[in-house]
């Protein structure tokens, strides 16, 4: 079983929706919680960062973790189609040498 | 702030060449990290340094994979000899430290290598 799992798509959606995405682990160990954007040929940018349980919200932008479920989303409000993209969720831990270990990537398409 | 400058962007050898791959991380970053991102995957943790020293290299090929980072800033990564499954997107990565709020990480455009 992989650490992190992350269904890869690809999610299809018209521009205005609100798109949902999310990744399942099995760490417990795991307590910050990050998700990441890649545009094609360019490197993963951070997009939101979460400490252990609860909500956060930016703009458009609200991520999620539920730890009791080991389950983490992020929502995409009034979707745009410059947030077509790959989404990766990434994960560490609290431990000094705790390396971040990210999902596969779920790819979002927004069409006009 | 200056990003992650990685070089070079593209490279295309044949198998069981060598190649280098260059990462300069972004000033006052502790942590470097080089992923490995084969096409319709998440990056792979190869190695990771905390100023000189390896944090964590399991998933290394140390038989074919070798990485160093002198004086704590810019780091190498080398393969020899390349196989087909080499191919990928190579991305280095810097943050300020390797916990917590400091782990957030930036990555550089990554180095696309195709090994033929």
């Amino acid at each position: 079983q992989k650490e992190v799992e992350q269904d890869p798509g690809p999610l299809s959606v018209p521009e205005g929706a609100i798109v949902s995405l999310n990744c399942t682990y099995s760490n417990s160990a795991f307590q910050y919680f990050m998700w990441y954007r890649q545009y094609s040929r360019k490197g993963p940018e951070l997009l939101m960062y979460t400490y252990s349980s609860g909500n956060k919200e930016d703009g458009r932008f609200t991520a999620q973790v539920d730890k009791s479920s080991k389950y983490i989303s992020l929502f995409i409000r009034d979707s745009q189609p410059s947030d077509s993209a790959t989404y990766l969720c990434a994960m560490s831990g609290m431990d000094s040498s705790y390396k971040l270990i990210f999902g596969s990537g779920t790819r979002l398409l927004v069409r006009p | 702030e200056a990003g992650v400058a990685q070089s070079p962007r593209y490279k295309i050898i044949e198998k069981r060449q060598s190649v280098a791959f260059w990462c300069n991380p972004i000033s006052g970053h502790a942590t470097l990290y080089w992923y490995q991102q084969i096409l319709g995957q998440g990056p792979k943790l190869l190695i990771q340094f905390q100023n000189n020293g390896v944090v964590d290299d399991s998933q290394l090929p140390k038989d074919r994979f070798s990485a160093e980072r002198l004086k704590g800033v810019d780091s190498t990564l080398k393969i020899q000899p390349a196989k087909l499954e080499d191919s990928a997107v190579y991305l280095c990565a810097s943050s300020l430290g390797s916990t917590g709020w400091s782990t957030e990480a930036f990555f550089g455009q990554g180095t696309r290598l195709t090994v033929v």
